[in-house]
């Protein structure tokens, strides 16, 4: 049974430009939460996605947006890239009822 | 605001001795609280949920303390193995309904053997 599934594992952008993450969640969950994670602090929360529907967001500005297509796959946009935008970007899956997160293995965002 | 804080230093044990991990919060009234292991460029994997009205949670050597009075929660792996050693998060629901986890800052924790 796969886990959740992220793509790709590691990008780098130019300031400025536009990047796009994908995320396929673990089987038979249908709600997909993406979070950023500097390096040495916590993940903090992005956006929540069920019903393909942005359900909860956290402090994160408009140039962060994303999406959740009827097979519960997800996606991650940022435009006007920052370079404080550098980060490992996760994506998690639940389920209702739900009892934790199953996270991916992130993808690794570099600006420069 | 709602705050989590966990001990930044790495801890740094034995082989065998139990490892203690402690996360406070405040402003919080959470209804549960949860523990994940995060290892270097992977994502935190679940370990354990514990709820408002549970005291203590064990899982094979792990065990979990709730102490909603002292708005504390306490970790323990006891016979800690190198394996063991990674980065321990605490995650909790913020105060309004929706199931999203806040985390904290995590503390890493190395067992020497």
């Amino acid at each position: 049974d796969a886990g959740v599934t992220q793509s790709p594992t590691h990008l780098i952008k130019t300031r400025g430009q536009q990047v796009t993450l994908r995320c396929s969640p673990k089987s038979g969950h249908d709600t997909v939460s993406w979070y950023q994670q500097a390096l040495g602090q916590g993940p903090q929360f992005i956006f929540q996605y069920y019903e393909e529907e942005e359900r909860q967001r956290g402090n994160f500005p408009d140039r962060f947006s994303g999406h959740q297509f009827p097979n519960y796959s997800s996606e991650l946009n940022v435009n006007a890239l920052l370079l404080g935008d550098s980060a490992l970007y996760l994506c998690a899956s639940s389920e209702q009822g739900f009892r934790g997160y199953t996270f991916g293995s992130g993808t690794r965002l570099t600006v420069v | 605001s709602q705050k989590i804080e966990q001990n930044s230093e790495a801890l740094n044990i034995q082989e065998g001795k139990t490892a203690t991990l402690t996360c406070n919060y405040t402003n919080y009234s959470p209804a549960y609280l949860q523990w994940y292991r995060q290892d270097p460029g992977r994502g935190p994997v679940f370990l354990l949920l514990i709820r408002e009205n549970e005291k203590e949670k064990r899982k094979e050597r792990l065990k979990v303390t709730f102490d909603t009075t002292l708005k504390q929660s306490l970790f323990h792996i006891t016979a800690s193995q190198p394996a063991d050693s990674a980065t321990y998060l605490c995650a909790l629901p913020p105060g309004n309904a929706g199931n999203m986890l806040t985390f904290g800052g995590g503390t890493r924790l190395m067992v020497k053997p």
